[in-house]
């Protein structure tokens, strides 16, 4: 499974743009990078899931650059709800065995 | 509400007994993931089942936990004769798996352990 490596934490003022990147330099060719959200004592929720260059949703950006070896989760103008912890992830979810590999996340903090 | 559920949301529990968690998945989903997640750390996996065939249980902590899917719906989580250190966060999440496709998982909203 390839490793990840985030901040353990952010803080932001609300209405700002924030950008969580995650480091995964030995990304598979097969691997998909996905992000969750999580809010205390809820489970993760479905951000955004890519494989390279943009993908972007209703709730977020997710920039892929050509070598896929990091990625940024984009939160365009942050509100306080968006205080959460953020997870990157990477894999092959097309892989039969394929099971989430959580790491320690990315702690967000939105003030004020 | 069409999400995945789990219940009982909070359990606590005294040293030895045993409990048992339930989980609910988005309905037609064939494949179902229990996770457990302790303070301050991301989830961990712990087994799976595609229908009602359990694919994956090495990852289980010990052979005091047990899961099943017996109808390939709903889903429990068994731990017998529990200890303090099984407390934490026991999560379930579903996903409609195709082979070739980047199947997305749902996480439900957890069942809280509480071991005296």
């Amino acid at each position: 499974l390839a490793k990840t490596t985030q901040p353990i934490s952010m803080d932001s003022y609300e209405g700002q743009e924030v950008n969580i990147t995650c480091s995964h330099n030995n990304i598979a060719t097969n691997d998909y990078i996905t992000w969750y959200q999580q809010f205390p004592s809820q489970g993760p929720r479905f951000i955004i899931q890519g494989y390279k260059t943009k993908v972007t949703n209703e709730v977020a950006s997710l920039f892929i650059p050509a070598d896929r070896k990091s990625s940024t989760l984009s939160l365009p103008r942050v509100s306080l709800s968006d205080t959460a912890v953020y997870y990157c992830l990477v894999g092959d979810p097309s892989n039969s065995g394929y099971a989430l590999n959580f790491g320690k996340g990315t702690s967000l903090l939105v003030t004020p | 509400d069409t999400g995945v559920s789990q219940n009982p949301r909070h359990k606590i529990t005294k040293r030895g007994q045993n409990v048992t968690f339930r989980c609910d998945p988005i309905s037609e989903h064939n494949r179902l993931y229990w996770y457990r997640q302790t303070l301050g750390q991301g989830p961990e996996f712990l087994t799976y089942f595609q229908n009602e065939a359990q694919l994956e249980k090495s990852r289980l902590l010990s052979d005091r936990f047990s899961a099943e899917r017996p109808k390939g719906s709903f889903s429990t989580l068994e731990i017998q004769r529990t200890e303090q250190g099984d407390s934490a966060m026991y999560l379930c999440a579903s996903s409609q798996w195709t082979s070739g496709r980047a199947n997305t998982q749902y996480f439900g909203p957890g069942t809280r352990l509480t071991v005296l």
